[in-house]
């Protein structure tokens, strides 16, 4: 696709349930990022990939909250045992991953809600 | 915790007018960007400035950077309906790649 996309566009789910949220960066993009939003807020930074590793996840708020890229390509971010201030809008963005300081193109986010 | 503010928090206008907002940061950057953003979703990339630049332009935007005052305002002349959204600035800090968002400025413009 020509953009990035992310599923579920929507999520439901019960405290204490385990999600999967994917992102499907644009082809070719090499670097991944993961940010959340709350209500009235601006995104926060959780976590970027460079390739296949981690290369910062210092905005993970716990360890309830894991991401992979196993290919180098599609991400998973994973919410263990969630919690209802777990609520928010997941965005995804990518990369080229050539040189710092490029422009980051977004996807249109995944709304969870934790009842 | 956010990096930049952008001020006002709101702003309303007429169609025709133009807007401006404004974002201040806390420490040195290397980029600012602005984004926009409707109806709470994906963002939009508008404009990307460097700290070695001082103005840029893209259609009927354009934004500024004083690396001294730290701080950056976005300008839409000309506004249209079809610009209500909200707008973030974004800038990097100890790491390129690690974007910081204010709380955003909703912009309503209208018809």
């Amino acid at each position: 696709g020509a953009g990035v996309s992310q599923t579920p566009s929507n999520k439901v789910t019960e405290k204490g349930k385990y999600v999967e949220l994917r992102c499907d960066p644009i082809s070719g993009h090499t670097a991944l990022y993961w940010y959340r939003q709350s209500l009235g807020q601006g995104p926060e930074f959780l976590i970027y990939f460079q390739g296949t590793g981690a290369a910062d996840d210092s905005g993970l708020p716990n360890d309830r909250f894991f991401a992979v890229r196993p290919e180098g390509s599609v991400s998973t971010l994973k919410i263990q045992r969630t919690e209802r201030g777990d609520s928010a809008v997941y965005l995804c963005a990518s990369s080229r991953g050539e040189a710092g300081g490029e422009t980051q193109y977004f996807g249109p986010g995944t709304r969870l809600l934790v009842l | 915790s956010q990096q930049g503010e952008e001020d006002p928090q709101a702003l309303s206008i007429q169609e025709g007018e133009n807007a401006t907002m404004n974002c201040s940061y806390k420490t040195s950057i290397n980029n600012l960007q602005w984004y926009r953003q409707n109806s709470g979703r994906g963002l939009v990339h508008l404009i990307l400035i460097r700290s070695n630049e001082r103005e840029k332009h893209s259609g009927r935007l354009r934004v500024t950077l004083d690396t001294s005052k730290k701080s950056s305002s976005l300008l839409i002349t000309a506004s249209r309906a079809a610009d209500t959204a909200s707008y973030f600035c974004a800038t990097d800090r100890d790491n390129f790649n690690k974007f910081y968002f204010g709380s955003g400025t909703k912009l309503n413009v209208k018809p």
